[in-house]
C-alpha cells in the first residue's frame, strides 16, 4: 500500500472546520483512501473512506484531488470530543491485508 | 451494527505467565480478522492475520510460538501470549472484516496488557 504523509499535530478552535491534509502521492489506482481516528487509549474508529469522488457521511467529508495526489479530511464544526489522532491510509482493500498505520497527525480541538 | 468487543480490557500478569485475549465481531461475521500492537506514543503495527479455519499469517520479527492465534469461528479469535515478559507490555488491538464488507475493517477497543 502507498505511503501517506500527515503533518504531526494540528490545533484547531472548537466550533470551527477542521481541515487535515494527507499526501499519498504514489498512491496506485485501485488503492482507496481510508481515514480513521484514535482517541486515547481506545481503539481506531473508521471515519470515511473514497477512491476518487468527493464523499460525506455523518461524521465528515473527505475532498480528493482529481490526481488522487492528495486529500483533505473535513470535521465541519470540531468539538472537543473530536481531539484525537487521525490516520489517513491508502488501502487496496484487499482481504488478507491489514492496515498500515502512518504516524498520522494529532489534532487538538481547543476551546 | 458492526461492533467488535475485545475481552478482557487490560490485564496484568506475572513474567512467565500465558495471556489470552478474546476478539469478538458482535453483530457481523468475519472470515478474517488482524491483530495490531501499539506501545506508548507509536502507532499500531500490524502483528497477524487470523482466518477462520485456518493457520495465522504472521508479519515479519512476530514470533509465532509466542503469540498463538486461534480463529475458531466466525466470530471469535483469540491472542495468547505465552511466557509474557515485561517487554511484551502494551496495547494489543484486533479488526474485524465483514464478510459483506470487502473493504472496511472495524476496530475492537483495546487490552492493556501489562506483565510485572
Amino acid at each position: 500500500d502507498a505511503k501517506t504523509t500527515q503533518p504531526p499535530s494540528m490545533d484547531c478552535a472548537e466550533g470551527r472546520a477542521a481541515n487535515l491534509p494527507c499526501n499519498h502521492s504514489t498512491i496506485s489506482g485501485n488503492e482507496y483512501v481510508y481515514w480513521y481516528r484514535q482517541i486515547h487509549s481506545q481503539g481506531p474508529q473508521y471515519i470515511i473512506h473514497g477512491l476518487k469522488n468527493n464523499e460525506t457521511n455523518e461524521m465528515a467529508s473527505l475532498i480528493i484531488t482529481e490526481d488522487r495526489k492528495s486529500s483533505t479530511l473535513i470535521l465541519p464544526h470540531a468539538t472537543l470530543r473530536d481531539t484525537a489522532v487521525y490516520y489517513c491510509i491508502a488501502y487496496s482493500g484487499g482481504g488478507a491485508d491489514g492496515l498500515t498505520f502512518g504516524k498520522g497527525t494529532h489534532l487538538i480541538i481547543q476551546p | 451494527g458492526a461492533v467488535v468487543s475485545q475481552h478482557p480490557s487490560r490485564v496484568i500478569c506475572k513474567s512467565g505467565t500465558s495471556v489470552k485475549i478474546e476478539c469478538r465481531s458482535l453483530d457481523f461475521q468475519a472470515t478474517t480478522m488482524f491483530w495490531y500492537r501499539q506501545f506508548p506514543k507509536q502507532s499500531l503495527m500490524l502483528m497477524a492475520t487470523s482466518n477462520e479455519g485456518s493457520k495465522a499469517t504472521y508479519e515479519q520479527g512476530v514470533e509465532k510460538d509466542k503469540f498463538l492465534i486461534n480463529h475458531a469461528s466466525l466470530t471469535l479469535s483469540t491472542l495468547t501470549v505465552t511466557s509474557a515478559h515485561p517487554e511484551d507490555s502494551s496495547f494489543y488491538i484486533c479488526s474485524a472484516r465483514p464478510l459483506e464488507a470487502y473493504n472496511e475493517q472495524f476496530f475492537g477497543p483495546g487490552t492493556r496488557l501489562t506483565v510485572l
